[in-house]
């Protein structure tokens, strides 16, 4: 039983365009979430995160939205550049003691950016 | 370079070898975590640590075996290991629990 989903496996964009990845939770425990990238043969890299007593958070071209009563968010690149071709983990805690003390991952979703 | 330094990269063993896998971060952390990436399968917590002490065993079956010397320092000890536990095993650290961790490049083990 999945608690953070990614229904997308793969998502390919145009270089300059808006690259848009969601991520959809089922615990109601999780108050906060991260997005991670990683490249092949790497480690995930933190990204950007998100509380869940906020609906934005902004850093550079990225931006994470939250909507709480749909139990969605969503990462905004923009504009999208070659080098952000990477696959794209949505995660989530339960900071204030409502889940397991690691993080719960979404399956990834493979973004291509085209040139 | 994350701070958090995995070895070895990569592993072959047979199912009756007992082998380690080592993870160090230098960033001052307290919390260490274990995390098990399987092929087409989301990232899935195995072990944490904090301050030493194991606060989280995710129903890991007991041929994997973690030990923590301190707060530096994260070992995954394997043992009689299945050719179903061929995975990425990726070692995270952060400032304290549930804060951002952050990754080794992981272990791609395999079990012949």
């Amino acid at each position: 039983d999945q608690q953070v989903k990614q229904n997308s496996p793969s998502l390919s964009v145009q270089e300059g365009r808006i690259s848009i990845l969601n991520c959809d939770y089922t615990n109601s425990m999780f108050d906060y979430f991260l997005w991670y990238k990683k490249y092949p043969a790497e480690g995930p890299t933190f990204l950007i995160s998100i509380s869940s007593i906020k609906d934005k958070n902004e850093d550079g071209r990225f931006t994470v939205f939250l909507n709480k009563s749909a139990k969605h968010l969503s990462l905004h690149i923009v504009p999208s550049q070659p080098g952000d071709s990477a696959v794209y983990f949505c995660a989530a805690s339960g900071r204030s003691g409502g889940g397991a003390d690691g993080l719960t991952f979404g399956k990834g979703t493979h973004l291509i950016i085209q040139p | 370079e994350t701070g958090v330094t995995q070895t070895p990269r990569h592993l072959v063993m047979g199912m009756t070898n007992k082998k380690s896998l080592k993870c160090e971060q230098h960033l001052g952390h307290n919390a260490m975590y274990w995390y098990k990436q399987s092929a087409k399968k989301p990232l899935e917590l195995m072990f944490v640590y904090n301050f030493k002490e194991q606060t989280e065993n995710n129903s890991v079956p007991s041929r994997f075996s973690p030990e923590c010397p301190n707060s530096s320092h994260l070992f995954l000890h394997l043992h009689t290991l299945q050719p179903e536990d061929s995975a990425l095993y990726l070692c995270a650290s952060s400032q304290e629990l549930n804060a951002i961790q952050y990754f080794g490049a992981g272990t791609r083990l395999s079990v012949l």
